[in-house]
Parts: C-alpha cells; sequence; structure tokens
C-alpha cells in the first residue's frame, strides 16, 4: 500500500490564481482531512470527511473547497489564492471517522509546501 | 481560551540519555492524547494514544503519561538514540471525532551521538 499520496510536493502559486491540492488513499478509510501547518503554529483544521458525499468544515475553512466523490480521493480547492493561503498542506486519512475505536489514529500524507506571491 | 502548549525551545540530549517532552493544556477535557513524530518535509507518524482512565502507556521505549488532574502529558524515550532526533507533537481529542482533534506546536528532539 503506498498510503496517502499528496501531489505536487511544491507549488508557487501567484495571488488571485486557483489550484487543486490532490489527496489519494489506498487504504479503504472513511475518514479524510486537510490540515494546514504553519511555523509556531499547531496543525490545524481545514476540512474533512467521513465518508463519500459528507464534508464539512474545520477550524480554518475560508478561501477553500473540498469535494468527497470518491472514497479514495478528497482534493482541496483554493480559489483564489492569498498570501496568507503559503502554508504546507497535509493530508490524512482514519479507517475510524469517530475516532473511538481502540486503535484511532491518523495517517499522514508527505505534505505539500504552498507559497502565494 | 483552550490552548496546548509544548516547549518551543529545542530539547538537545546525549544518547543514552532519557529524553522527556512535556505537553500542557488548558479548558479541554479530552476524552483521550495523541502523540505523533514528524521528521523535517514529512508528515506526522503516529506514536502512541492514551486515554483519560489511562495514567500510563508504553510502547518499546517510549512512555507516555497523562494527568488530568495537572492537564498535562509527558513523554518519554528512554535509552535515546540520534534517530530520535524529530519534532513530536500532541494532540488532544475534544470531542470524541478526529474533526475535533487539536495539535500543538511540537517540541523538537536533538539526540547527540
Amino acid at each position: 500500500n503506498a498510503g496517502v499520496t499528496q501531489t505536487p510536493k511544491f507549488q508557487v502559486l501567484k495571488t488571485g490564481q486557483s489550484m487543486t491540492l490532490q489527496c489519494a488513499q489506498d487504504m479503504n478509510h472513511e475518514y479524510m482531512s486537510w490540515y494546514r501547518q504553519d511555523p509556531g503554529m499547531g496543525l490545524r483544521l481545514i476540512h474533512y470527511s467521513v465518508g463519500a458525499g459528507i464534508t464539512d468544515q474545520g477550524e480554518v475553512p475560508n478561501g477553500y473547497n473540498v469535494s468527497r466523490s470518491t472514497t479514495e480521493d478528497f482534493p482541496l480547492r483554493l480559489l483564489s489564492a492569498a498570501p496568507s493561503q503559503t502554508s504546507v498542506y497535509f493530508c490524512a486519512s482514519s479507517s475510524d471517522p469517530q475516532g473511538q475505536s481502540a486503535n484511532e489514529k491518523l495517517f499522514f500524507g508527505s505534505g505539500t509546501q504552498l507559497s502565494v506571491l | 481560551s483552550q490552548k496546548i502548549e509544548q516547549n518551543s525551545e529545542a530539547l538537545n540530549i546525549q544518547e543514552g540519555k532519557t529524553a522527556t517532552l512535556t505537553c500542557n493544556y488548558t479548558n479541554y477535557s479530552p476524552a483521550y492524547l495523541q502523540w505523533y513524530r514528524q521528521d523535517p518535509g514529512r508528515g506526522p507518524v503516529f506514536l502512541l494514544l492514551i486515554r483519560e482512565n489511562e495514567k500510563e502507556k508504553r510502547k518499546e521505549r517510549l512512555k507516555v503519561t497523562f494527568d488530568t488532574t495537572l492537564k498535562q502529558s509527558l513523554f518519554h524515550i528512554t535509552a535515546s538514540q540520534p534517530a530520535d532526533s524529530a519534532t513530536y507533537l500532541c494532540a488532544l481529542d475534544i470531542g470524541w471525532s478526529f474533526q475535533k482533534l487539536v495539535f500543538g506546536t511540537g517540541t523538537r528532539l536533538l539526540v547527540s551521538p
């Protein structure tokens, strides 16, 4: 299994451009999520999904859209990039949507480093 | 306000010693607490989970304690090795679901040979 795969690894955008960060997992996990990580701040939840067709907002959803048409894929869309969205983005998944099983844990991808100029 | 605090300064120790990292929180009543390891340029990797009714959890050279009265978790690495050098993150669940998993900023551990 490849686990959680994120593409691209690096991206530079100009203010106002749009793009999609891709995330795919091959573990048949129901739960998938997007976090951003900024210096001096912990990982912050952007959006999450507990199954195909179901998405919800996390702590910092503004400026981002998501959809979940399949179990495997959970893309993150930046509609109009802003310098404040410069960050490292991580996708994560889990087999346990509610985090209530004995083995709940998140599997993370290797991240996408995004710079918005 | 709700806050999770981990030492922002790096922890430097000698190989073979025990490393102790601290995670303090305020205004939360978590059902469980998790520890992750993060290497530069990589995503976090899950290490251990400890529940509110557990005082201590061990896994090989790792030990985690959880004191809900002090609102503190301690993460120990015994017989530390240079390969243990990384940033360690604690994460709290505050609502019995991952959508309410809140991460600390992490503590960087440097183990010198």
